[in-house]
Protein backbone atom coordinates (compact mmCIF):
# COMPACT_ATOMS: atom_id res chain seq x y z
CA UNK A 1 0.00 0.00 0.00
CA UNK A 2 0.57 3.50 -0.37
CA UNK A 3 2.98 4.99 2.13
CA UNK A 4 2.78 8.42 4.33
CA UNK A 5 5.28 9.67 7.02
CA UNK A 6 5.01 11.83 9.88
CA UNK A 7 7.70 13.73 11.31
CA UNK A 8 8.53 14.10 14.55
CA UNK A 9 7.25 10.79 15.74
CA UNK A 10 6.96 12.34 18.96
CA UNK A 11 7.50 15.60 20.93
CA UNK A 12 7.61 17.10 24.45
CA UNK A 13 7.97 20.91 24.76
CA UNK A 14 6.89 23.38 27.30
CA UNK A 15 3.94 25.69 27.53
CA UNK A 16 3.54 28.31 25.48
CA UNK A 17 5.41 27.26 22.48
CA UNK A 18 4.78 25.99 19.12
CA UNK A 19 5.22 22.66 17.36
CA UNK A 20 4.88 21.88 13.47
CA UNK A 21 4.04 18.30 12.67
CA UNK A 22 4.67 17.15 9.25
CA UNK A 23 2.92 14.80 7.28
CA UNK A 24 4.22 13.67 3.69
CA UNK A 25 3.27 10.93 0.97
CA UNK A 26 6.26 9.49 0.28
CA UNK A 27 5.07 7.23 -3.00
CA UNK A 28 1.95 9.16 -4.23
CA UNK A 29 0.89 12.69 -4.57
CA UNK A 30 -1.72 13.69 -2.49
CA UNK A 31 -4.06 16.49 -3.03
CA UNK A 32 -6.20 16.33 -0.53
CA UNK A 33 -5.02 15.30 3.32
CA UNK A 34 -6.57 14.93 6.77
CA UNK A 35 -5.44 15.36 10.45
CA UNK A 36 -7.13 13.30 13.26
CA UNK A 37 -6.53 13.68 17.20
CA UNK A 38 -7.06 10.76 19.25
CA UNK A 39 -6.82 10.74 23.36
CA UNK A 40 -6.26 8.03 25.30
CA UNK A 41 -8.81 5.23 25.11
CA UNK A 42 -10.52 7.12 22.35
CA UNK A 43 -11.25 6.82 18.73
CA UNK A 44 -9.78 9.46 16.47
CA UNK A 45 -11.37 11.93 16.17
CA UNK A 46 -11.26 14.40 12.50
CA UNK A 47 -9.80 17.85 12.85
CA UNK A 48 -9.23 18.78 9.61
CA UNK A 49 -9.24 18.35 5.92
CA UNK A 50 -6.01 20.39 3.96
CA UNK A 51 -6.14 20.52 0.93
CA UNK A 52 -3.42 21.43 -1.56
CA UNK A 53 -3.27 25.05 -2.68
CA UNK A 54 -5.91 26.25 -1.31
CA UNK A 55 -7.58 26.83 2.97
CA UNK A 56 -8.08 24.04 4.92
CA UNK A 57 -11.37 23.26 6.62
CA UNK A 58 -11.71 22.66 10.05
CA UNK A 59 -14.49 20.47 12.10
CA UNK A 60 -16.61 22.08 14.57
CA UNK A 61 -14.72 22.84 17.60
CA UNK A 62 -11.19 22.71 16.30
CA UNK A 63 -10.08 25.95 16.09
CA UNK A 64 -8.33 27.11 12.96
CA UNK A 65 -5.83 29.82 14.38
CA UNK A 66 -4.12 27.32 17.12
CA UNK A 67 -3.86 24.65 14.56
CA UNK A 68 -2.15 26.13 11.57
CA UNK A 69 -2.67 23.88 8.31
CA UNK A 70 -0.21 24.59 5.39
CA UNK A 71 -0.82 22.16 2.75
CA UNK A 72 1.85 23.87 -0.15
CA UNK A 73 2.69 20.63 -2.17
CA UNK A 74 1.49 17.48 -3.42
CA UNK A 75 3.41 15.36 -1.05
CA UNK A 76 3.40 17.80 2.07
CA UNK A 77 1.25 18.89 5.04
CA UNK A 78 2.11 20.27 8.28
CA UNK A 79 0.12 20.98 11.26
CA UNK A 80 1.58 23.48 13.62
CA UNK A 81 -0.06 23.50 17.16
CA UNK A 82 0.46 26.92 17.83
CA UNK A 83 0.89 27.96 21.87
CA UNK A 84 0.39 24.27 22.77
CA UNK A 85 -1.12 23.58 26.24
CA UNK A 86 -1.17 20.36 28.46
CA UNK A 87 -4.46 20.04 27.02
CA UNK A 88 -3.14 19.84 23.60
CA UNK A 89 -0.92 16.80 24.68
CA UNK A 90 -2.35 13.52 22.40
CA UNK A 91 -1.60 11.52 19.39
CA UNK A 92 -1.65 13.37 16.24
CA UNK A 93 -2.64 11.22 13.04
CA UNK A 94 -2.49 12.39 8.97
CA UNK A 95 -3.93 10.68 6.13
CA UNK A 96 -3.95 10.93 2.49
CA UNK A 97 -5.29 9.86 -0.15
CA UNK A 98 -4.86 11.21 -4.07
CA UNK A 99 -8.55 11.56 -5.09
CA UNK A 100 -8.57 8.70 -7.44
CA UNK A 101 -7.89 6.42 -5.00
CA UNK A 102 -10.46 4.55 -2.83
CA UNK A 103 -8.54 3.56 -0.26
CA UNK A 104 -6.74 6.32 2.54
CA UNK A 105 -3.45 5.17 4.17
CA UNK A 106 -2.12 6.70 7.60
CA UNK A 107 0.98 8.24 9.03
CA UNK A 108 2.46 6.49 12.17
CA UNK A 109 1.01 9.09 14.38
CA UNK A 110 3.14 11.96 16.49
CA UNK A 111 2.80 12.16 20.20
CA UNK A 112 2.73 15.39 21.59
CA UNK A 113 3.23 15.94 25.06
CA UNK A 114 2.52 19.72 25.98
CA UNK A 115 4.45 20.11 29.85
CA UNK B 1 -22.26 7.39 5.36
CA UNK B 2 -24.48 4.59 6.55
CA UNK B 3 -24.07 4.03 10.17
CA UNK B 4 -21.71 0.43 11.70
CA UNK B 5 -21.95 -1.43 14.91
CA UNK B 6 -19.34 -3.71 15.96
CA UNK B 7 -18.54 -5.59 19.94
CA UNK B 8 -16.30 -3.43 22.24
CA UNK B 9 -13.91 -6.07 22.54
CA UNK B 10 -13.27 -9.81 21.81
CA UNK B 11 -10.83 -12.38 22.59
CA UNK B 12 -9.10 -15.16 20.52
CA UNK B 13 -6.62 -18.03 20.78
CA UNK B 14 -3.40 -17.72 19.56
CA UNK B 15 -3.43 -19.61 16.18
CA UNK B 16 -7.31 -19.93 15.59
CA UNK B 17 -9.69 -17.60 13.15
CA UNK B 18 -10.68 -14.07 14.63
CA UNK B 19 -14.05 -13.14 13.07
CA UNK B 20 -14.90 -9.96 13.91
CA UNK B 21 -18.39 -8.78 12.72
CA UNK B 22 -20.32 -5.74 12.05
CA UNK B 23 -23.49 -4.35 11.33
CA UNK B 24 -24.34 -1.88 8.78
CA UNK B 25 -27.80 -2.28 8.16
CA UNK B 26 -28.45 1.36 6.44
CA UNK B 27 -25.62 0.99 3.92
CA UNK B 28 -26.52 2.52 0.46
CA UNK B 29 -25.89 0.60 -2.46
CA UNK B 30 -23.00 2.60 -3.96
CA UNK B 31 -21.12 1.98 -0.39
CA UNK B 32 -18.24 0.08 0.20
CA UNK B 33 -17.09 -1.84 3.71
CA UNK B 34 -13.42 -0.59 4.78
CA UNK B 35 -11.69 -2.40 7.54
CA UNK B 36 -8.80 -1.22 9.52
CA UNK B 37 -7.12 -1.75 12.76
CA UNK B 38 -5.16 -0.03 14.50
CA UNK B 39 -2.31 -1.27 16.75
CA UNK B 40 -1.03 0.36 20.24
CA UNK B 41 0.59 3.67 19.32
CA UNK B 42 0.31 3.37 15.97
CA UNK B 43 -1.30 4.90 12.79
CA UNK B 44 -4.43 2.96 11.61
CA UNK B 45 -3.75 0.51 8.94
CA UNK B 46 -5.81 -0.86 5.89
CA UNK B 47 -6.52 -4.24 5.96
CA UNK B 48 -9.32 -4.76 2.95
CA UNK B 49 -12.55 -3.66 1.71
CA UNK B 50 -15.60 -4.50 -0.46
CA UNK B 51 -18.42 -3.50 -2.49
CA UNK B 52 -20.94 -6.81 -2.71
CA UNK B 53 -18.21 -9.98 -3.22
CA UNK B 54 -15.86 -11.37 -0.54
CA UNK B 55 -12.83 -10.06 -0.74
CA UNK B 56 -9.27 -12.25 0.60
CA UNK B 57 -6.01 -10.52 0.85
CA UNK B 58 -2.84 -11.68 1.98
CA UNK B 59 -3.93 -10.20 5.66
CA UNK B 60 -7.43 -11.02 5.62
CA UNK B 61 -10.62 -12.17 4.24
CA UNK B 62 -13.96 -10.07 4.15
CA UNK B 63 -17.24 -11.71 3.93
CA UNK B 64 -20.01 -9.71 2.95
CA UNK B 65 -23.68 -11.16 3.70
CA UNK B 66 -26.14 -11.12 0.54
CA UNK B 67 -28.09 -8.20 1.66
CA UNK B 68 -24.98 -6.56 2.57
CA UNK B 69 -26.28 -5.64 6.27
CA UNK B 70 -23.64 -7.15 7.52
CA UNK B 71 -19.92 -8.08 7.12
CA UNK B 72 -17.03 -10.18 8.94
CA UNK B 73 -13.21 -9.69 8.78
CA UNK B 74 -11.43 -13.23 9.04
CA UNK B 75 -7.98 -13.44 10.39
CA UNK B 76 -7.65 -17.02 9.45
CA UNK B 77 -4.65 -17.75 12.16
CA UNK B 78 -4.60 -14.77 14.67
CA UNK B 79 -1.07 -14.01 16.31
CA UNK B 80 -0.33 -12.10 19.07
CA UNK B 81 0.81 -9.28 16.75
CA UNK B 82 -2.94 -8.90 15.51
CA UNK B 83 -4.13 -7.37 18.92
CA UNK B 84 -5.22 -4.06 18.03
CA UNK B 85 -8.75 -2.43 17.71
CA UNK B 86 -10.33 -2.79 14.49
CA UNK B 87 -12.42 -0.20 12.48
CA UNK B 88 -15.54 -1.20 10.03
CA UNK B 89 -16.47 2.02 8.11
CA UNK B 90 -18.73 2.18 5.48
CA UNK B 91 -17.79 4.33 2.83
CA UNK B 92 -19.10 6.14 -0.47
CA UNK B 93 -17.71 5.00 -3.87
CA UNK B 94 -15.59 8.08 -5.35
CA UNK B 95 -15.24 9.61 -1.70
CA UNK B 96 -11.53 9.90 -1.79
CA UNK B 97 -11.94 13.49 -0.77
CA UNK B 98 -13.59 12.57 1.67
CA UNK B 99 -12.39 11.56 5.41
CA UNK B 100 -12.73 8.05 7.19
CA UNK B 101 -14.79 8.76 10.18
CA UNK B 102 -14.01 6.33 12.75
CA UNK B 103 -16.62 4.56 15.19
CA UNK B 104 -15.42 2.51 18.68
CA UNK B 105 -14.22 -0.31 17.04
CA UNK B 106 -13.74 -4.00 18.35
CA UNK B 107 -10.60 -4.37 20.61
CA UNK B 108 -9.24 -7.86 19.56
CA UNK B 109 -7.20 -9.71 21.80
CA UNK B 110 -5.01 -12.47 20.86
CA UNK B 111 -4.50 -14.58 23.64
CA UNK B 112 -1.52 -17.26 23.88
Amino acid sequence: GAVVSQHPSRVICKSGTSVKIECRSLDFQATTMFWYRQFPKQSLMLMATSNEGSKATYEQGVEKDKFLINHASLTLSTLTVTSAHPEDSSFYICSANTGGRETQYFGPGTRLLVL
Amino acid sequence: DAKTTQPPSMDCAEGRAANLPCNHSTISGNEYVYWYRQIHSQGPQYIIHGLKNNETNEMASLIITEDRKSSTLILPHATLRDTAVYYCIVRGKNSGNTPLVFGKGTRLSVIA
